[in-house]
């Protein structure tokens, strides 16, 4: 079947814009992870779902980012007043349960110029 | 919070030569995964493996849960395998978020 689909692939916007960044996880799937991913780094927790709430969003860097799963399936990440700082790989996952494996989509490159 | 920590750091390896990859954490976990970040970016999924061994063709992998590591065995290499290991752990709560290892940057050369 299909696995995790982000769009778009990638987006440069401009300091101060506001972006959004979407997920489409695994047909199924219960919980749903945002990581973000900056040069020469692991991946690092933003925020978590659980259907359609934000169980954990402890991983948000500040107020400008915002998640939201409405339907319970698709996510969709929101910055504020980006940042240069704000540029990285931001990945979703997904998985059937919330102790279950998790599944990754090919991610989404932010550049704020 | 809890330490994740992989060895070697970078590791070159000539077509067709085994290695081992090493991860160790700082405290009990709930789920370790080991995955393999391609060229493009691409993490794809290895292992699945909080405790106990698993063998998936020339991958192979232990965790032992009890004594804080886990290996990643790579045998008969190629060079499609070059790119980064990553190990992962889930740690603590209902959250179950992955907390990423430093890496393995793997080259195999022909």
């Amino acid at each position: 079947g299909a696995g995790v689909s982000q769009t778009p692939s990638n987006k440069v916007t401009e300091k101060g814009k506001y972006v959004e960044l979407r997920c489409d996880p695994i047909s199924g799937h219960t919980a749903l992870y945002w990581y973000r991913q900056s040069l020469g780094q692991g991946p690092e927790f933003l925020i978590y779902f659980q259907g359609t709430g934000a169980a954990d969003d402890s991983g948000l860097p500040n107020d400008r980012f915002f998640a939201v799963r409405p339907e319970g399936s698709v996510s969709t990440l929101k910055i504020q007043r980006t940042e240069r700082g704000d540029s990285a790989v931001y990945l979703c996952a997904s998985s059937l349960r919330t102790r279950n494996e998790q599944f990754f989509g090919p991610g989404t490159r932010l550049t704020v110029l | 919070g809890i330490q994740v920590e992989q060895s070697p750091p970078d590791l070159i390896l000539q077509e067709g030569a085994n290695s081992t990859l090493r991860c160790n954490f700082s405290d009990s976990v709930n789920n370790l995964q080991w995955f393999h970040q391609n060229p493009w970016g691409q993490l794809i999924n290895l292992f699945y493996i909080p405790s106990g061994t698993k063998q998936n063709g020339r991958l192979s992998a232990t965790t032992v849960a009890t004594e804080r590591y886990s290996l990643l065995y790579i045998s008969s290499s190629q060079t499609t395998d070059s790119g980064v290991y990553f190990c992962a752990v889930g740690h603590g709560g209902a959250t179950n978020k992955l907390i990423f290892g430093t890496g393995t940057l793997l080259a195999v050369q022909p």
